[in-house]
């Protein structure tokens, strides 16, 4: 399957602890996205990245979260001393390296913060 | 105003009927358009992409596209139980994806 892969697929952390979730983008692709969402709400758009570049992280909180994507190896995106309020599912899509191209979703990370 | 408005639903239409979904955007440069269903607890799946003004015809969807209106839509024919989930519009400008809130669709058997 060239699909999309995200994992974990389920993380559970203890508040202060850190949170990493890693995505490999579809063959063939170059550009990542990832969204955040709460239940029964919309999408939220985080951050995009091409390889080794933050192209736009307007949706990204100022503290404690991060996102990369190296030149060789998935995507991750790092939540650190995590807390209650970033339990979420992390979804990331990717898109073809050429404008207005459809995005293309993984299953997604659901996080749980106890 | 929202960037990309959707009638959060829910939307109910009995087996067999035509489902009909709409979106508005405000960004008057968007270049492509798209629709995805989101079934409960899954990921956001394409359906659908258009491009130009006009319609597109995929099966049992079919998108609308109407540029100057800045309005598209999609309709669903002959729609199924399995057809109910959320359905999100999304509007591309140059590798800036906007979604919608979701329209929510329940199909009654």
């Amino acid at each position: 399957n060239a699909g999309v892969m995200q994992n974990p697929r389920h993380l559970v952390r203890r508040r202060g602890q850190e949170a990493r979730l890693r995505c490999s983008p579809m063959k063939g692709h170059s550009h990542v996205y990832w969204y955040r969402q709460l239940p029964e709400e919309g999408l939220k758009f985080m951050v995009y990245l091409q390889k080794e570049n933050i192209i736009d992280e307007s949706g990204m909180p100022k503290e404690r979260f991060s996102a990369e994507f190296p030149k060789e190896g998935p995507s991750i995106l790092r939540i650190q001393q995590v807390v209650r309020g970033d339990s979420a599912a992390y979804f990331c899509a990717s898109s073809r390296d050429r404008y207005n191209q459809p995005q293309h979703f993984g299953d997604g990370t659901r996080l749980s913060i106890l | 105003q929202k960037e990309v408005e959707q009638n959060s639903g829910p939307l109910s239409v009995p087996e067999g009927a035509i489902a009909s979904l709409n979106c508005t955007y405000s960004d008057r440069g968007s270049q492509s358009f798209f629709w995805y269903r989101q079934y409960s607890g899954k990921s956001p799946e394409l359906i659908m992409s258009i491009y130009s003004n006009g319609d597109k015809e995929d099966g049992r969807f079919t998108a609308q596209l109407n540029k100057a209106s800045q309005y598209v839509s999609l309709l669903i024919r002959d729609s199924q139980p399995s057809d109910s989930a959320t359905y999100l519009c999304a509007v591309n400008r140059n590798n800036d994806m906007r979604f919608g809130a979701g329209t929510r669709l329940t199909v009654k058997p």
